[in-house]
């Protein structure tokens, strides 16, 4: 099984370029996330949905838009980077049911110069 | 504020010792995550606690919800298991709260031979 699979896996950006970050699993799983990570700060959810068609903000939204046309991708973008969103990006996914595991992608390291 | 709470943040530990990393947070949650994240930055889930205790191999999970309070114990612990132990929690909520996690900082674990 691929589980949750992220790419790409390092990207550098200068700062206003825009990027999508890609996610997908292969679980049926409806409830997927993207978190950044960033020292000192724990992961924070950026955004999350509930089903395809169906998205959220999270904690740190802002410049960053996410859709989800199908049950398995989730992807995140970057409209016009800025330094501060040079972080370490984690897709994860679960059960749609509140008591489930979730399934981390291995992370995407982004620095924006 | 939701928020969580993990000690300590740096652990260096002997081979053989048996560690305990705690974890409090402030109101009613749904469940708790146990997450761990090797120096390769995957994070892998190792618990998910509703109530109770659970147990995998060498490692122990605890959880009082009246105390809101969650320990994970490592026996016999060795180098392999030197990573960042990360709690997250599931604040109890309406509606869509399934799978939107909180954080703690993490905890270091060093296990030395």
């Amino acid at each position: 099984n691929a589980g949750v699979t992220q790419t790409p896996k390092f990207q550098v950006l200068k700062t206003g370029q825009s990027m999508t970050l890609q996610c997908a699993q292969d679980m049926n799983h409806e409830y997927m996330s993207w978190y950044r990570q960033d020292p000192g700060m724990g992961l924070r959810l950026i955004h999350y949905s509930v089903g395809a068609g169906i998205t959220d903000q999270g904690e740190v939204p802002n410049g960053y838009n996410v859709s989800r046309s199908t049950t398995e991708d989730f992807p995140l973008r970057l409209l016009s980077a800025a330094p501060s969103q040079t972080s370490v990006y984690f897709c994860a996914s679960s059960y749609r049911d509140s008591k489930n595991i979730q399934y981390f992608g291995a992370g995407t390291r982004l620095s924006v110069l | 504020k939701n928020e969580v709470e993990q000690s300590p943040q740096n652990l260096t530990a002997q081979e053989g010792e048996f560690i305990t990393i705690n974890c409090s947070y402030s109101v009613g949650i749904s469940a708790l995550h146990w997450l761990q994240q090797h120096p390769g930055g995957g994070i892998v889930s190792l618990f998910m606690l509703s109530s109770g205790k659970k147990k995998h191999g060498r490692l122990i999970a605890t959880i009082n919800i009246q105390e809101k309070h969650s320990s994970l114990h490592i026996t016999a612990s060795h180098p392999r298991d030197s990573a960042v132990y990360i709690c997250a929690v599931q604040f109890r909520a309406g509606g869509t709260s399934y799978g939107k996690l909180t954080f703690g900082q993490g905890t270091i674990l060093t296990v030395h031979p």
